[in-house]
Parts: C-alpha cells; sequence; structure tokens
C-alpha cells in the first residue's frame, strides 16, 4: 500500500492562506469520504483537525477547512498564524479496510 | 475526559516479540469506538498498524498484518498489541489513539527502540 502524496513542505506569511494537497488513487482518497487531516508540532502528539473530507472536530478553528475533488484532497488554512507551524499528514480509508497516511508537509510561517 | 497511556519495554533485542498495551480512562473500549494503533519511526512519517473495535473485530495494516495481533481487556479497559520478530525497522514512537478512519483522541506515546 502507497503512502499518499503530500508537498514536502509549504510556507506562507503570517494572515496569508495556504493549501496543502493529498494525493492517492481510486482505492483510497477518491473512492470513500473517509479523509482525515492531523497537525504535530515538534515533539508532540498528532492532533486531528479535519474528519471525513470537510468536518471539523469540536474546538478547532474554522481557520482550517478540508475538501476532495476526485483522487486530491486538500486543507487550506486561513489567517495563517505562527502557531500553525507545524507538520501536517493527511489519511484516508482504503479499499482494503486499511488506512494510509501521507507523507507528511512541513507548513512554515514566514 | 477521555485519555490513553501505552505502556510497553522501551528496549528489545531483534528477533522479539513487541507487546504494548493501552490503558484507556474515562470511557468504556466497550463503548461503541474504534480502537487504533500507529506509530512513527524517528524523523518520519506516521504510519497506521491497525484498529480493533469492542466486538474484538480488527483491522490491520497490509503491511504488518503477518506480525500483527490486536486485543481487548474489557475488564482492565485495556487494549493491546503484539507485533512479531522485530527488527531495528520497527523502532518508532508507538500510539495509540481512539478511532479508525479519524482518530480523535491519542495517547502521547511510547517510545520502543530495538536494537542487538
Amino acid at each position: 500500500q502507497s503512502a499518499l502524496t503530500q508537498p514536502a513542505s509549504v510556507s506562507g506569511s503570517p494572515g496569508q492562506s495556504i493549501t496543502i494537497s493529498c494525493t492517492g488513487s481510486s482505492g483510497d482518497v477518491g473512492g470513500y469520504n473517509f479523509v482525515s487531516w492531523y497537525r504535530q508540532h515538534p515533539g508532540k502528539v498528532p492532533q486531528l483537525m479535519i474528519y471525513d473530507v470537510s468536518k471539523r472536530p469540536s474546538g478547532i478553528s474554522n481557520r482550517f477547512s478540508g475538501s476532495k475533488s476526485g483522487n486530491t484532497a486538500s486543507l487550506t488554512i486561513s489567517g495563517l498564524q505562527a502557531e500553525d507551524e507545524a507538520d501536517y499528514y493527511c489519511s484516508s480509508y482504503t479499499s482494503s479496510s486499511s488506512v494510509v497516511f501521507g507523507g507528511g508537509t512541513k507548513l512554515t510561517v514566514l | 475526559q477521555v485519555q490513553l497511556q501505552e505502556s510497553g519495554p522501551g528496549r528489545m533485542k531483534p528477533a522479539e516479540t513487541l507487546s504494548l498495551t493501552c490503558t484507556v480512562s474515562g470511557s468504556s473500549v466497550s463503548s461503541g469506538f474504534y480502537w487504533g494503533w500507529i506509530r512513527q519511526p524517528p524523523g518520519k512519517g506516521l504510519e497506521w498498524i491497525g484498529s480493533i473495535f469492542q466486538t474484538g473485530s480488527t483491522y490491520y495494516s497490509p503491511s504488518l498484518k503477518s506480525r500483527v495481533t490486536f486485543s481487548l481487556d474489557t475488564s482492565k479497559n485495556q487494549f493491546s498489541l503484539k507485533l512479531t520478530s522485530v527488527t531495528a525497522a520497527d523502532t518508532a514512537v508507538y500510539y495509540c489513539a481512539r478511532g479508525y478512519s479519524s482518530l480523535d483522541v491519542w495517547g502521547k506515546g511510547t517510545t520502543v527502540t530495538v536494537s542487538s
């Protein structure tokens, strides 16, 4: 099972918006609405930011939004803040009843 | 609130069997949720190991399926992982979490180092 494809790094200035892509196949991202996004600060535990493509868990800022088109899911962060600097991982349910993660994207706030 | 705490051996030798336990507080492992394991090798990304439901139904990563077994202990409100024939490639921080396709509550993680 291949990992989902994410850009290794993205960057943006405070207040700007950025989008992180997550590309899979029809057997995972494209076939199911079970894409999640996690934020992980260095040395910390991953935190669920988006689930089921576009739903936000309680307590997560509406600056975070998710979407999907075909085999590619996206996480958009608007109004970038210094605290958003972290690693971001996508994941998807797959046709083999398993879950696959993306390789991770390092977000730098300039 | 729901809290999860992993416990494990810390260090182990190649070919041994890794046993990890996750103790759940603030919720019951029989409360209708899935419970999962994820690992993260040093400096690398997250890898899903699998999930278990309250019925005992299990879902494993295809790449680890031949070596991994999950179980539930409802009397202790715990769930566990066994990974056989470990190698240095199994060195990682191991997390337990609540969920299956999405993981909303995570333990703090436990580091497992495999070295001769």
